[in-house]
């Protein structure tokens, strides 16, 4: 009955490697994110999938690539890792739109997280 | 721009109440949100405010002043269990998240 999931749950990888980590919700949603929490807990956005298509890129490197083959998978492939891209990811995914008669509420599900360790 | 800030760490007492102070500047709202994350796991949807006033939800309320760009998060009867990270988040289609404020509560 997982709403949203990410594998891997962890991920230890050398310098320079290119490595990926799949999301997928079972939830119907439109919109899928990436978000980036570092050592420091802060908590940024990366992307937003609506429907297939990006609307949000958050100054990321283009090493970092997101592909979203259906409205329930978002994964992001990441080219030449950096010791700076140690974090965890989280995925995660709302309803997106509005819902009838009332004001934009676009409360988030968050999938467990994919810790990145680079070395 | 976007900012979001809030106080990084609080203490307090089992059985206390705890108020959580966020402020914000976006350039577009459709709302603000408060998230639990406890150690090593993922954000939890707490509560969400879209116009002024006070949202209780069982020992969590949350308060939202727009014309101030301030909200607030109210924890009743703490619990151990309550230790947590707290995270203030505001934006329209995208949510920008504050940093977090640390929650630990001692006997």
């Amino acid at each position: 009955d997982t709403a949203v999931s990410q594998t891997p749950k962890y991920l230890v990888t050398q310098m320079g490697n290119d490595k990926s980590i799949k999301c997928e919700q079972n939830l119907g949603h439109d919109t899928m994110y990436w978000y980036k929490q570092d050592s420091k807990k802060f908590l940024k956005i990366m992307f937003s999938y609506n429907n297939k298509e990006l609307i949000i890129n958050e100054t990321v490197p283009n090493r970092f690539s997101p592909k979203s083959p259906d409205k329930a998978h978002l994964n992001l492939h990441i080219n030449s890792l950096e010791l700076g891209d140690s974090a965890v990811y989280f995925c995660a995914s709302s309803p997106g739109g509005r819902p009838p008669g009332g004001v934009g509420y676009n409360e988030q599900f968050f999938g467990p997280g994919t810790r990145l360790t680079v070395l | 721009g976007q900012n979001i800030d809030q106080p990084t760490e609080m203490t307090a007492t089992e059985g206390a109440i705890v108020q959580i102070n966020c402020t914000y500047q976006t350039s577009g709202f459709n709302g603000l949100f408060w998230y639990q994350q406890h150690a090593g796991e993922a954000p939890t949807f707490l509560s969400y405010n879209v116009l002024d006033g006070l949202e209780e939800k069982g020992r969590f309320s949350s308060f939202l002043s727009r014309s101030k760009g301030y909200s607030y998060l109210l924890l009743k009867e703490l619990q151990m269990k309550d230790s947590a990270s707290y995270l203030c988040a505001a934006g329209a289609n995208n949510l920008f998240f504050g940093t977090g404020t640390r929650l630990t509560v001692i006997p």
